[in-house]
């Protein structure tokens, strides 16, 4: 089936420990972003890539990196896991930058 | 800084009533997008309105958008307890935002039996 799967759903881990957030889609769309959704912040936009090997920073890029060699896959990694990094994340895809957005049912993760 | 906030952030209505969401932003923009989020799960896309339309329909969605005041209202008529869920709206800037929206930090909806 066509759509963008996150994997894992949950993830518990221990601050200092290098964690990777996988995403996947099956649309061929040239953008995909990744978030993080925190109570009173919204969703605030971490990295987004525009097509493979193009990424570009994001609102809140500090300790996370992204890569992106194939369309489909859009890897998050978090280098050195901190409390702060607590959150649920959402991978997305779109057609265009401005185009509307497909959501992942995200990842909680959650550093001890 | 959230480029759109959203008014209220929480609302309780019951079900047959409609509910009305507010959005307001800062900057000029390309377009005003609405999103449903229920609980656990991702953002759905509902509604893009562009910067020079001033009233979208999408079933039982109407969107306005006002850009002398910066600001945008979602309202959903005659509510379905399947309606309850967050709502998000999310602009592009139209100069200096880059190629990313902006998300709001959203109006909690309940809509009970």
């Amino acid at each position: 089936d066509a759509g963008i799967t996150q994997s894992p759903r949950y993830k518990i881990t221990e601050t200092g420990r290098q964690v990777t957030l996988m995403c996947h889609q099956t649309w061929s769309h040239s953008y995909m972003f990744w978030y993080r959704q925190d109570l009173g912040h919204g969703l605030r936009l971490i990295y987004y890539s525009a097509a493979a090997d193009i990424t570009d920073k994001g609102e809140v890029p500090d300790g996370y990196v992204v890569s992106r060699s194939k369309t489909e896959n859009f890897p998050l990694t978090l280098e050195s896991a901190t409390r702060s990094q607590t959150s649920v994340y959402f991978c997305a895809s779109s057609e265009g930058a401005r185009q509307p957005q497909h959501f992942g049912d995200g990842t909680r993760l959650s550093i001890l | 800084s959230q480029q759109g906030e959203e008014d209220p952030q929480a609302l309780s209505i019951q079900e047959g009533e409609n509910a009305t969401m507010n959005c307001s932003y800062k900057t000029s923009i390309n377009n005003l997008q609405w999103y449903r989020q229920n609980s656990g799960r991702g953002l759905v896309h509902l509604i893009l309105i562009r910067s020079n339309e001033r009233e979208k329909h999408s079933g039982r969605l109407r969107v306005t958008l006002d850009t002398s005041k910066k600001s945008s209202s979602l309202l959903i008529t005659a509510s379905r307890a399947a309606d309850t869920a967050s709502y998000f709206c999310a602009t592009d800037a139209l100069t200096g935002g880059g190629n990313k929206l902006t998300f709001g930090t959203g109006t909690q909806l309940k809509v009970e039996l």
